[in-house]
Protein backbone atom coordinates (compact mmCIF):
# COMPACT_ATOMS: atom_id res chain seq x y z
CA UNK A 1 0.00 0.00 0.00
CA UNK A 2 1.19 3.83 -0.63
CA UNK A 3 0.67 6.96 1.17
CA UNK A 4 1.48 10.45 0.95
CA UNK A 5 1.59 13.00 2.88
CA UNK A 6 1.87 16.74 1.94
CA UNK A 7 3.66 18.70 4.83
CA UNK A 8 2.30 22.11 4.33
CA UNK A 9 -1.79 22.53 4.03
CA UNK A 10 -1.54 26.14 3.37
CA UNK A 11 1.40 28.20 1.61
CA UNK A 12 1.17 31.99 1.38
CA UNK A 13 3.57 33.59 -0.94
CA UNK A 14 4.53 36.69 -2.43
CA UNK A 15 4.04 36.87 -6.45
CA UNK A 16 7.84 36.83 -8.72
CA UNK A 17 8.89 34.52 -5.13
CA UNK A 18 10.07 31.02 -5.64
CA UNK A 19 7.91 28.31 -4.21
CA UNK A 20 8.27 24.79 -2.84
CA UNK A 21 5.26 22.79 -1.97
CA UNK A 22 7.20 19.53 -0.03
CA UNK A 23 5.29 16.07 -0.60
CA UNK A 24 6.61 12.66 0.83
CA UNK A 25 5.06 9.13 0.31
CA UNK A 26 5.78 5.92 1.63
CA UNK A 27 6.00 2.53 -0.14
CA UNK A 28 6.85 -0.75 -0.15
CA UNK A 29 6.65 -0.99 -4.18
CA UNK A 30 8.54 1.15 -7.12
CA UNK A 31 6.24 3.99 -7.61
CA UNK A 32 4.65 6.25 -9.98
CA UNK A 33 4.62 10.46 -8.70
CA UNK A 34 2.51 13.02 -9.91
CA UNK A 35 1.51 16.46 -8.98
CA UNK A 36 -2.21 18.16 -9.88
CA UNK A 37 -3.20 20.90 -9.52
CA UNK A 38 -6.58 22.41 -9.13
CA UNK A 39 -8.38 25.54 -9.71
CA UNK A 40 -11.57 26.59 -8.19
CA UNK A 41 -14.57 25.01 -8.87
CA UNK A 42 -12.66 23.42 -11.65
CA UNK A 43 -11.18 19.21 -12.31
CA UNK A 44 -7.56 18.31 -11.13
CA UNK A 45 -5.12 18.47 -14.30
CA UNK A 46 -1.59 17.05 -14.57
CA UNK A 47 1.30 19.18 -13.81
CA UNK A 48 3.98 16.59 -13.87
CA UNK A 49 4.79 13.31 -13.34
CA UNK A 50 7.55 11.03 -12.70
CA UNK A 51 7.82 7.82 -14.54
CA UNK A 52 11.35 6.51 -14.38
CA UNK A 53 14.47 7.98 -15.41
CA UNK A 54 15.88 11.85 -15.02
CA UNK A 55 14.61 12.64 -11.11
CA UNK A 56 14.39 16.57 -12.08
CA UNK A 57 10.93 16.79 -13.78
CA UNK A 58 9.74 19.41 -15.63
CA UNK A 59 5.93 20.39 -15.84
CA UNK A 60 3.63 22.88 -17.34
CA UNK A 61 3.39 26.37 -15.82
CA UNK A 62 7.06 27.02 -15.46
CA UNK A 63 6.82 24.44 -12.47
CA UNK A 64 9.39 21.15 -11.83
CA UNK A 65 9.31 18.47 -9.31
CA UNK A 66 12.62 16.35 -7.81
CA UNK A 67 12.42 12.82 -7.49
CA UNK A 68 14.27 11.56 -4.47
CA UNK A 69 14.11 8.00 -3.66
CA UNK A 70 16.30 8.12 -0.60
CA UNK A 71 14.66 10.41 1.50
CA UNK A 72 11.19 9.39 -0.30
CA UNK A 73 9.69 12.79 -1.05
CA UNK A 74 8.96 14.80 -4.27
CA UNK A 75 8.87 18.76 -3.45
CA UNK A 76 7.57 20.65 -6.06
CA UNK A 77 8.97 24.01 -7.32
CA UNK A 78 8.53 27.03 -8.65
CA UNK A 79 10.84 30.15 -9.18
CA UNK A 80 8.96 32.89 -9.58
CA UNK A 81 4.88 32.39 -9.33
CA UNK A 82 2.49 34.41 -10.24
CA UNK A 83 -1.06 35.48 -9.21
CA UNK A 84 -2.52 33.20 -11.47
CA UNK A 85 -0.73 29.78 -9.46
CA UNK A 86 -3.05 30.52 -6.75
CA UNK A 87 -4.71 27.04 -6.52
CA UNK A 88 -4.97 23.77 -4.84
CA UNK A 89 -1.77 21.47 -5.77
CA UNK A 90 -2.29 17.39 -5.25
CA UNK A 91 0.57 15.34 -4.70
CA UNK A 92 -0.29 11.49 -5.64
CA UNK A 93 1.50 8.21 -5.74
CA UNK A 94 0.62 5.17 -8.28
CA UNK A 95 2.33 1.34 -7.51
CA UNK A 96 3.89 0.77 -10.75
CA UNK A 97 1.82 -2.29 -10.95
CA UNK A 98 -1.60 -1.50 -9.60
CA UNK A 99 -4.82 0.34 -10.60
CA UNK A 100 -5.50 2.94 -7.99
CA UNK A 101 -3.53 6.09 -7.32
CA UNK A 102 -3.39 7.37 -3.82
CA UNK A 103 -3.58 11.83 -3.88
CA UNK A 104 -2.10 13.65 -1.03
CA UNK A 105 -4.28 16.08 1.26
CA UNK A 106 -3.85 18.76 -0.78
CA UNK A 107 -1.91 22.52 -0.49
CA UNK A 108 -3.28 25.46 -1.15
CA UNK A 109 -0.86 28.46 -3.10
CA UNK A 110 -1.79 31.28 -2.14
CA UNK A 111 0.03 34.27 -4.12
CA UNK A 112 -0.44 37.64 -2.61
CA UNK A 113 0.17 41.06 -4.65
CA UNK B 1 -14.07 18.29 -27.98
CA UNK B 2 -14.27 18.42 -24.09
CA UNK B 3 -12.21 15.38 -22.85
CA UNK B 4 -13.70 13.99 -19.73
CA UNK B 5 -17.50 15.32 -19.25
CA UNK B 6 -20.29 15.37 -16.42
CA UNK B 7 -23.09 16.10 -16.41
CA UNK B 8 -25.41 17.34 -14.10
CA UNK B 9 -22.54 20.23 -13.21
CA UNK B 10 -24.96 21.10 -9.75
CA UNK B 11 -27.08 18.67 -8.29
CA UNK B 12 -29.69 19.72 -5.69
CA UNK B 13 -31.81 17.25 -3.84
CA UNK B 14 -33.86 15.99 -0.55
CA UNK B 15 -32.43 14.01 1.98
CA UNK B 16 -33.79 10.02 0.84
CA UNK B 17 -34.30 10.64 -3.20
CA UNK B 18 -32.17 8.93 -6.01
CA UNK B 19 -30.02 10.72 -8.06
CA UNK B 20 -27.78 9.85 -10.92
CA UNK B 21 -24.70 11.54 -12.08
CA UNK B 22 -23.20 10.77 -15.56
CA UNK B 23 -19.31 10.74 -17.55
CA UNK B 24 -18.24 10.24 -20.51
CA UNK B 25 -15.29 10.06 -22.18
CA UNK B 26 -13.65 10.36 -25.52
CA UNK B 27 -10.27 10.22 -25.17
CA UNK B 28 -10.15 6.26 -25.99
CA UNK B 29 -9.31 5.33 -22.19
CA UNK B 30 -9.98 1.90 -20.77
CA UNK B 31 -9.96 2.58 -17.54
CA UNK B 32 -12.51 5.29 -15.37
CA UNK B 33 -13.34 6.44 -11.75
CA UNK B 34 -14.90 8.40 -9.56
CA UNK B 35 -13.94 10.13 -6.51
CA UNK B 36 -15.45 12.13 -3.64
CA UNK B 37 -14.04 15.57 -2.81
CA UNK B 38 -15.41 16.91 0.58
CA UNK B 39 -15.43 20.40 2.01
CA UNK B 40 -11.52 19.80 3.05
CA UNK B 41 -10.51 19.59 -0.44
CA UNK B 42 -9.70 15.86 0.19
CA UNK B 43 -9.98 13.51 -2.33
CA UNK B 44 -11.18 9.85 -2.09
CA UNK B 45 -11.49 7.29 -4.90
CA UNK B 46 -15.04 5.38 -4.66
CA UNK B 47 -14.67 2.77 -7.96
CA UNK B 48 -12.46 2.13 -10.76
CA UNK B 49 -13.55 0.19 -13.92
CA UNK B 50 -11.07 -1.40 -17.02
CA UNK B 51 -12.47 -2.38 -19.81
CA UNK B 52 -16.56 -2.03 -17.99
CA UNK B 53 -15.10 -4.65 -15.08
CA UNK B 54 -15.04 -3.02 -11.83
CA UNK B 55 -11.59 -3.01 -10.35
CA UNK B 56 -11.95 -1.03 -7.17
CA UNK B 57 -14.58 -0.96 -5.28
CA UNK B 58 -13.64 1.10 -1.54
CA UNK B 59 -15.26 1.04 1.47
CA UNK B 60 -18.96 2.97 -0.05
CA UNK B 61 -22.36 2.18 1.15
CA UNK B 62 -24.30 0.05 -0.97
CA UNK B 63 -26.69 3.23 -1.71
CA UNK B 64 -23.52 4.10 -4.53
CA UNK B 65 -23.82 2.18 -7.29
CA UNK B 66 -21.24 2.49 -10.74
CA UNK B 67 -22.46 1.32 -13.75
CA UNK B 68 -20.76 1.36 -16.95
CA UNK B 69 -22.50 0.42 -20.14
CA UNK B 70 -19.38 0.74 -22.09
CA UNK B 71 -15.63 1.90 -22.45
CA UNK B 72 -16.34 5.68 -22.45
CA UNK B 73 -19.18 6.06 -20.03
CA UNK B 74 -19.41 4.93 -16.40
CA UNK B 75 -22.30 6.61 -14.74
CA UNK B 76 -23.17 6.84 -10.59
CA UNK B 77 -26.37 6.19 -9.10
CA UNK B 78 -27.10 6.77 -5.42
CA UNK B 79 -30.25 5.70 -3.61
CA UNK B 80 -31.87 7.26 -0.42
CA UNK B 81 -29.25 10.60 -0.30
CA UNK B 82 -28.04 11.28 2.94
CA UNK B 83 -26.66 14.72 4.19
CA UNK B 84 -23.31 13.59 4.53
CA UNK B 85 -23.34 12.88 0.98
CA UNK B 86 -23.27 16.42 -0.01
CA UNK B 87 -19.29 16.61 -1.70
CA UNK B 88 -18.32 17.20 -5.20
CA UNK B 89 -18.18 14.58 -7.30
CA UNK B 90 -14.96 13.82 -10.01
CA UNK B 91 -15.01 11.11 -12.47
CA UNK B 92 -11.53 10.39 -14.53
CA UNK B 93 -10.26 7.95 -16.91
CA UNK B 94 -6.98 6.76 -17.79
CA UNK B 95 -5.18 5.25 -20.68
CA UNK B 96 -4.48 1.67 -21.07
CA UNK B 97 -1.34 0.16 -19.26
CA UNK B 98 1.92 1.26 -21.17
CA UNK B 99 0.28 4.78 -21.03
CA UNK B 100 1.18 7.34 -19.50
CA UNK B 101 -0.57 6.42 -15.77
CA UNK B 102 -1.89 9.99 -15.28
CA UNK B 103 -5.50 10.85 -14.55
CA UNK B 104 -7.90 12.72 -16.62
CA UNK B 105 -10.50 14.71 -14.77
CA UNK B 106 -13.89 16.11 -15.40
CA UNK B 107 -15.08 19.22 -14.11
CA UNK B 108 -16.56 17.93 -11.33
CA UNK B 109 -20.37 17.37 -9.78
CA UNK B 110 -21.78 19.38 -6.65
CA UNK B 111 -24.14 17.44 -5.48
CA UNK B 112 -25.76 19.19 -2.15
CA UNK B 113 -28.52 17.46 -0.02
CA UNK B 114 -30.91 19.23 1.57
Amino acid sequence: AQSVTQLDSQVPVFEEAPVELRCNYSSSVSVYLFWYVQYPNQGLQLLLKYLSGSTLVKGINGFEAEFNKSQTSFHLRKPSVHISDTAEYFCAVKGTGGFKTIFGAGTRLFVKA
Amino acid sequence: DTAVSQTPKYLVTQMGNDKSIKCEQNLGHDTMYWYKQDSKKFLKIMFSYNNKELIINETVPNRFSPKSPDKAHLNLHINSLELGDSAVYFCASSPPSGGGHEQYFGPGTRLTVT
